[in-house]
């Protein structure tokens, strides 16, 4: 159960895209189409942005989308604005019923 | 409104035992399963455990197990963690979050968490 990788900071500036990785393995990311992704404003509660790779919930603003290639997945915002500042996680199922979350990426909009 | 929210958070020694808890409301507490996940302060988040709708079947993360009990009392709405053997690094904000259901294995309603130190 070892965290997946993420890089621990990103930046752009608006309007520009930005694109946050995260790293697993065959046991994880790479063996469920399981991903998910939540943002994270600072003393608040993380929100559900993607699902199931590149699902997003109602009310998530397509400037979100997700992707994966083998054991990596990933998340791009596009068209980057003020409100995107926050921290992402991502997450997948890693089998036998449980799941494991990156170390999280700090996203700067310059 | 769908909604979750934590209460029992506190202080508590090394060693030490403590329930937190959650409460469900606007939306049908019984069809879906529930996690709880921490987040240490400053750092990201952990996924700890996880309960079947039903309540029969439950699973940890390595680092909780045989510590933490998860239960769930479905008539009330209502579920709960029982932390024993607290250790220092089990300082965190645990979360209670609903699993999306329909096999999606993503958490799509999180409450405000409840913060819990671990100290001496």
């Amino acid at each position: 159960q070892s965290a997946l990788t993420q890089p621990p900071s990103a930046s752009g500036s608006p309007g520009q895209s930005v694109t946050i990785s995260c790293t697993g393995t065959s046991s994880d990311v790479g063996g469920y189409n399981y991903v998910s992704w939540y943002q994270q404003h600072p003393g608040k509660a993380p929100k559900l942005m993607i699902y199931e790779v590149n699902k997003r919930p109602s009310g998530v603003p397509d400037r979100f989308s997700g992707s994966k290639s083998g054991n990596t997945a990933s998340l791009t915002v596009s068209g980057l604005q003020a409100e995107d500042e926050a921290d992402y996680y991502c997450n997948s199922y890693a089998g036998r019923d449980t799941w494991v979350f990156g170390g999280g990426t700090k996203l700067t909009v310059l | 409104q769908v909604q979750v929210v934590e209460s029992g958070g506190g202080v508590v020694q090394p060693g030490g035992s403590l329930r937190v808890s959650c409460a469900a409301s606007g939306f049908t507490f019984s069809r879906y399963h529930i996690h709880w996940v921490r987040q240490a302060p400053g750092k990201g988040l952990e996924w700890l455990t996880f309960i079947l709708k039903d309540g029969n079947e439950k699973y940890y993360a390595d680092s909780v197990k045989g510590r933490f009990t998860i239960f769930r009392d479905n008539s009330k709405n209502m579920l709960s963690l029982q932390m024993n053997s607290l250790r220092d690094e089990d300082t965190a904000v645990y979360y209670c979050a609903k699993d999306m259901g329909s096999g999606s294995y993503a958490f799509d309603v999180w409450g405000q968490g409840t913060m819990v130190i671990v100290s001496s």
